[in-house]
């Protein structure tokens, strides 16, 4: 499974879009990219998932580059209670179905 | 409500008294797996079950056992713990194997003295 880069934190004002960058050069073409969100301790949480089209549902929007070398989670209007830890993960329909998880992104949401 | 139920969410134990973490989803989900998280190393996938009878090791396997004899339930044993075993540990669901995304139990804390 391709290996993904994110940073390690990000900020963001109560109310305004976060975009949550990250890389995953190595994707190969049967490779899907996953988001899912740890708040605090809790169970990780399914965001959305993509392959090469922008999707969106009611949580938040999927970009991904033409060539699949990079993504960014979108959430619209972002509250306090989107801080977390998000992850980005890439895994294949032929994949065990083994999540595997990096260090993710911390977002701090702020007043 | 669809979820994945594990229990207990808190448990203190001492090494070598063998205990069973229990993990049941209502949505049945073919698919079943067992992760832990520590500090550091973020989540690791222990055991997987691809349907009722049929489970493999994941990447940390060691010291853990698993059974799939409903679909339902996929109990986390551990026979004799220790220490390195103390962790958050989290069961996850999907139709699929994740295709269409994971529902996770909310955790359970384990520490072994």
């Amino acid at each position: 499974d391709a290996k993904t880069t994110q940073p390690t934190s990000m900020d963001c004002a109560e109310g305004r879009a976060a975009n949550l960058p990250c890389n995953h050069s190595t994707i190969s073409g049967n490779e899907y990219v996953y988001w899912y969100r740890q708040i605090h301790s809790q169970g990780p949480q399914y965001i959305i998932h993509g392959l090469k089209n922008n999707e969106t549902n009611e949580m938040a929007s999927l970009i991904i580059t033409e060539d699949r070398k990079s993504s960014t989670l979108i959430l619209p209007h972002a509250t306090l209670r989107d801080t977390a830890v998000y992850y980005c993960i890439v895994m294949g329909s032929s994949n065990t179905g083994k999540l595997i998880f990096g260090q993710g992104t911390t977002l701090q949401v702020k007043p | 409500e669809a979820q994945v139920t594990q229990n207990p969410r808190y448990l203190i134990t001492v090494t070598g008294k063998k205990l069973t973490v229990t993990c049941s989803q209502n949505m049945n989900h073919e698919y079943m797996s067992w992760y832990r998280q520590d500090p550091g190393l973020g989540l690791r996938q222990i055991y997987y079950s691809m349907n009722v009878e049929v489970t493999d090791k994941g990447d940390v396997p060691e010291g853990y056992k698993v059974s799939r004899k409903e679909k339902r339930n996929f109990p986390l044993i551990l026979e004799s713990p220790s220490p390195n075993q103390t962790s958050l540990y989290f069961c996850a669901s999907s139709p699929n194997r994740g295709l269409l995304g994971y529902t996770f139990g909310s955790g359970t804390r384990l520490t072994v003295v």
